[in-house]
């Protein structure tokens, strides 16, 4: 049973650019969040969500940041007109049902703006 | 609105020694989940063990084990017989409630086992 994957691991975009950062959820995981961790920082919640629905968006960015979660494929984050301010590792994290406080992690991607 | 804080940005422990991590939250909540998570250099966070606040008995987990003092608000990471490969970033983080909640995180404490 394949763990949450990321991709890509790394990623450098030119400001201005558009990022899309991937996340296919554990096997049978219907929630998805996903988190940023700024250098010698904490990961940061950014947004929670469940097959087609966004449930708590409450630490996105108001400007730029989109997220979706399609029936089918992978969960996508989306960063519009990237600014150096955004590099940094994107972590998605899955788990199974609402009722539960486990919540497993990907390896993370690296966004570089340069 | 919750926060976590870890004191200690940085800490080093012999190989074999105990070291213990730090970290203090706040919450007005009164039933909630506390946990460690182990970040390796390859970046992957790694669940190292977690409490339930309605519990008064400390989690362990093989040479890992908590003190948890609810009043204090303190909840504090123990590794015993440290090895080399506990060397990594390790942080603490709350999770409201029990029910797909978002987890807040501290800022971290990197360990360093020396050989």
């Amino acid at each position: 049973n394949a763990g949450v994957m990321q991709n890509p691991r790394h990623l450098v975009r030119r400001r201005g650019q558009e990022a899309r950062l991937r996340c296919s959820p554990m096997k049978g995981h219907s929630h998805v969040y996903w988190y940023r961790q700024l250098p010698e920082e904490g990961l940061k919640f950014m947004v929670y969500l469940q097959k087609e629905n966004i449930i708590d968006e409450s630490g996105m960015p108001k400007e730029r940041f989109s997220a979706e979660f399609p029936k089918e494929g992978p969960s996508i984050l989306r960063i519009q007109q990237v600014v150096r301010g955004d590099s940094a590792a994107y972590f998605c994290a899955s788990s199974p049902r609402r009722e539960t406080t486990e919540a497993f992690f990907g390896q993370g991607t690296r966004l570089t703006v340069v | 609105a919750q926060t976590v804080t870890q004191s200690q940005p940085e800490m080093s422990v012999q190989e074999a020694e105990t070291v213990t991590l730090s970290c203090t939250y706040d919450t007005s909540e009164n039933n909630y989940y506390l946990f460690w998570y182990k970040q390796p250099p390859s970046r992957q966070m790694i669940l190292v063990i977690r409490q339930e606040a309605y519990k008064q008995q400390n989690a362990t987990e093989n040479r890992f084990s908590v003190n948890f003092q609810k009043a204090a608000k303190s909840f504090s990471l123990k590794i015993s017989d440290s090895q080399l490969g506990d060397t990594a970033m390790y942080f603490c983080a709350f999770m409201k409630n029990f029910g797909n909640e978002k987890l807040t995180f501290g800022t971290g404490t990197r360990l360093t086992i020396i050989p």
